[in-house]
């Protein structure tokens, strides 16, 4: 397996611009989440879809911030307008089992806003 | 939510020390996870262990669940060891992980 795939692993964007993250988890998994790293405060969780259902999307910071599953191999994050306060690293990771079993991260989308 | 704290924050050794990273958390919990992140930013999954000790190559990790307190060691350390170590628990009762805010490793050769 090719593990958790993120696409793009870099983008640069406007403030003010729409900015889609994308994340195809390893085949199998039922679990899949969504992390923020910055420097400030280092890894968050964003929300975690199990069955393709999201389970808690409390970490979402605000209502920029959109995530959907439509199937069982694909996620996307959803920046709406975008600020230079979103720049950050954004993981997306995949597990079996939440809690139970391993969690596999993908590269990460490098995200910068300006 | 369970509080997860790292020590120290940064370590920095010659090659072939022994090294040690400690991890204790506030709430109990199912198990806990090691994780080390490369200078170049990707995250890899390491351990996930409940009790006792799990080793791989170089790597032990061990965990009291009494103390809620669990240690990553590395034996005969290498330059490739260098990178930011960290440990996630679960909030009780659901699966969200908290992280630690990492230990970054340096190890010089």
């Amino acid at each position: 397996d090719a593990g958790v795939i993120q696409s793009p692993r870099h983008e640069v964007t406007e403030m003010g611009q729409e900015v889609t993250l994308r994340c195809k988890p390893i085949s199998g998994h039922n679990s899949l989440f969504w992390y923020r790293q910055t420097m400030m405060r280092g890894l968050e969780l964003l929300i975690y879809f199990n069955n393709n259902v999201p389970i808690d999307d409390s970490g979402m910071p605000e209502d920029r911030f959109s995530a959907k599953m439509p199937n069982a191999s694909f996620s996307t994050l959803k920046i709406q307008p975008s600020e230079p306060r979103d720049s950050a690293v954004y993981f997306c990771a995949s597990s079996v089992i939440p809690g139970i079993t391993e969690a596999f991260f993908g590269q990460g989308t490098r995200l910068t806003v300006v | 939510k369970n509080e997860v704290e790292q020590s120290p924050q940064n370590l920095t050794a010659q090659e072939g020390e022994f090294i040690t990273i400690n991890c204790s958390y506030s709430v109990g919990i199912s198990a806990l996870h090691w994780l080390q992140q490369h200078p170049g930013g990707g995250i890899v999954s390491l351990f996930m262990l409940s009790s006792g000790k799990k080793k791989h190559g170089r790597l032990i990790a061990t965990i009291n669940i009494q103390e809620k307190h669990s240690s990553l060691h590395i034996t005969a350390s290498h330059p490739r060891d260098s990178a930011v170590y960290i440990c996630a628990a679960p909030n009780f009762g659901n699966e969200k992980l908290t992280f630690g805010t990492g230990t970054r490793l340096t190890i010089i050769p």
